[in-house]
């Protein structure tokens, strides 16, 4: 799986977007970008995912840039419940091993 | 069932103690994973199972881990002579056949006093 960097915190306003960056520059044309969170004491929740288009769920966006080099997760209004460890993961579809979890980035959103 | 079940979902345990912890993916999942997270600390893979392919092991942290699969379905995670570094919250996932979207329990938090 290439390799990602995700800043280690930030912070966002509640009500405001989040915008949380990740940099995927050694993905290859196979490779998927995933975004999982985990909040507090619970279990990674899946968010999204996307190979070159922009996605969109009941969750977030996710933005990938043309050259596939990085993506940005949104998290159009963020609440107090987003507060959470979000992971960027590239990987490719049926890739038959485990899935590794990196550093991620702390999001504190506050009031 | 609606999702992955762990049990129990608190282990208090002596040191040199064997535990059992049990994870029931969803139905139909053919992979399960099973990874560990201490406290502060990031996911640790531990052991990945697919279908009826060999159980990759590499992340089990020494012998005194072990992790079975029954019938494809239930996975048994054991282990023995515990050390209060075994102490941390034990996470099972199971996804769909060729699928990267891992379903998360809620974990075994387990205690080696």
């Amino acid at each position: 799986d290439a390799k990602t960097t995700q800043p280690p915190s930030m912070d966002c306003a509640e009500g405001r977007a989040a915008n949380l960056p990740c940099n995927h520059s050694t993905i290859s044309g196979n490779e998927y970008v995933y975004w999982y969170r985990q909040i507090h004491s619970q279990g990674p929740q899946y968010i999204i995912h996307g190979l070159k288009n922009n996605e969109t769920n009941e969750m977030a966006s996710l933005i990938i840039t043309e050259d596939r080099k990085s993506s940005t997760l949104i998290l159009p209004h963020a609440t107090l419940r987003d507060t959470a460890v979000y992971y960027c993961i590239v990987r490719v579809d049926n890739a038959g091993n485990m899935l590794t979890f990196g550093g991620g980035t702390r999001l504190m959103v506050k009031p | 069932g609606a999702g992955v079940s762990q049990s129990p979902s608190n282990k208090v345990t002596e040191k040199g103690k064997d535990v059992e912890l049990r994870c029931d993916p969803i139905s139909g999942h053919t992979a399960l994973y099973w990874y560990r997270q201490s406290l502060g600390q990031g996911l640790e893979f531990l052991i990945y199972f697919q279908g009826n392919s060999a159980p990759d092991k590499s992340g089990l942290p020494s012998d005194r881990f072990s992790a079975e699969r029954t019938g494809g379905s239930v996975s048994t995670l054991t282990i023995q002579r515990t050390q209060q570094e075994d102490s941390a919250v034990y996470l099972c996932a199971s996804s769909a056949q060729g699928q990267e979207k891992l379903f998360f329990g809620s974990g075994t938090q387990l205690s080696v006093l």
